[in-house]
Parts: structure tokens; C-alpha cells; sequence
């Protein structure tokens, strides 16, 4: 089946006690990207690769560290998590950019994220 | 100005009605456009793209896009249930950018 796969779904951590959220892919995705979603605020994106070893900044990007060893694997790092990184991201894929003719994004189930 | 703009809503119709949902850009060189539904505590899924000013179809949505008045809309016809959901409005604002509204929340009755 076709999905993107985000782990964990749910988790707590305290501020500064480094975490690292995966997303894995089996499409062939080239593109990869990571959103999180706050109230009122809507889906916001913290980084993006165009393919292995390119990455670039979104519109959210302080706090947050990526990387893109594998075509699949697309993880979230957050060095120093602080209480508002508190939200809920989505790691999300697509073959193409997103914004392409008949290009859509694939989301994971979402990991809702609290720092105490 | 936020780059995408929607109604937060709730908008609240009567199953069987017609469920129009709204949203306005600023970037004026915007060129793909894209409806994404995401239904409560899941992810968000694709249900419509449109290109080109006018109308786009399919099965019961309806997206409009008018360039000239940087706006695109979603008609939902014959609203069910099962579509209360929040929509959300996604604009490419550039190079390999999508930018997304903070959704409209619908909420069909029976």
C-alpha cells in the first residue's frame, strides 16, 4: 500500500531533551516535505527536499533540523525542543513539487508533539 | 495580508444544499491551485486542482477559479454528512511553494 508513515503519533517530551521524528515513504517520492498545524494558523512548512541530499528552509524552519540520506527517509530533528514547537506535524510527500499539473501531496497520519 | 485567506467558519448547510466555500490570494503570479480536505484529528487529502480561469468538475465538486479577482472557490453539491470536514484552500506562490489558508470548517446536518 502506498502511504507515508510517521512515527510516533503522539509524544511528550520536556523542553530541551532532543527528538527526532521519522517519515518514510514508498512511492519513489522525490519530494518531501515537513508541515506542522496550529489553530488559527493553519499548515505552516518547516522544511522540504527536492531529492537525496537537497534540502531548503520553509516559512518555519527556526528550531528545526532535517535531512535527506535516503530517497524514502525524510526525519525531523528538533536539537533543543522548546514549549512552542507544541503542535502537530505532518510529514508529506509528492513525485513532483506539489504545485505541479496533476502533482499532489501524500500525508502521514500526523505526530502531535507536546513540550512541557 | 496573509498570502491565502478562507473564512474559518463554521459553515453550516442542510444536507442536500449546495456548500460554497471561499478563498482569495495575494501573489498575483499564483498559477496552480488546489482544495484539500482534511476530516477531524486525520491528515489532509487532495480532493481538487484547477489551472486555468472557470470552472473545473468533479462528480459533485465544483472548483472556480477567477484569476483577475484572485479568488478560487469550492462548490460542493448535494452537501452530505459525510463531507463536514475543514477544507483547505492551497495556492503556489512560487517556485515549487504551496501555500496553505487556515481552512473553512463545513458542517453538513442531516
Amino acid at each position: 500500500e502506498a502511504q507515508v508513515t510517521q512515527n510516533p503519533r503522539y509524544l511528550i517530551t520536556v523542553t530541551g531533551k532532543k527528538l527526532t521524528v521519522t517519515c518514510s515513504q514508498n512511492m519513489n517520492h522525490e519530494y518531501m516535505s515537513w508541515y506542522r498545524q496550529d489553530p488559527g494558523l493553519g499548515l505552516r512548512q518547516i522544511y522540504y527536499s527536492m531529492n537525496v541530499e537537497v534540502t531548503d528552509k520553509g516559512d518555519v524552519p527556526e528550531g528545526y533540523k532535517v535531512s535527506r540520506k535516503e530517497k524514502r527517509n525524510f526525519p525531523l530533528i528538533l536539537e533543543s525542543p522548546s514549549p512552542n514547537q507544541t503542535s502537530l506535524y505532518f510529514c508529506a510527500s509528492s513525485f513532483r513539487p506539489p504545485t505541479g499539473v496533476n502533482e499532489k501531496l501524500f500525508f502521514g497520519s500526523g505526530t502531535q508533539l507536546s513540550v512541557l | 495580508q496573509k498570502e491565502v485567506e478562507q473564512n474559518s467558519g463554521p459553515l453550516s448547510v442542510p444536507e442536500g444544499a449546495i456548500a460554497s466555500l471561499n478563498c482569495t490570494y495575494s501573489d498575483r503570479v499564483s498559477q496552480s491551485f488546489f482544495w484539500y480536505r482534511q476530516y477531524s484529528g486525520k491528515s489532509p487529502e487532495l480532493i481538487m486542482s484547477i489551472y486555468s480561469n472557470g470552472d473545473k468538475e468533479d462528480g459533485r465538486f465544483t472548483a472556480q477559479l477567477n484569476k483577475a479577482s484572485q479568488y478560487v472557490s469550492l462548490l460542493i453539491r448535494d452537501s452530505q454528512p459525510s463531507d463536514s470536514a475543514t477544507y483547505l484552500c492551497a495556492v503556489n506562490t512560487g517556485f515549487q511553494k504551496l501555500v496553505f489558508g487556515t481552512g473553512t470548517r463545513l458542517l453538513v446536518s442531516p
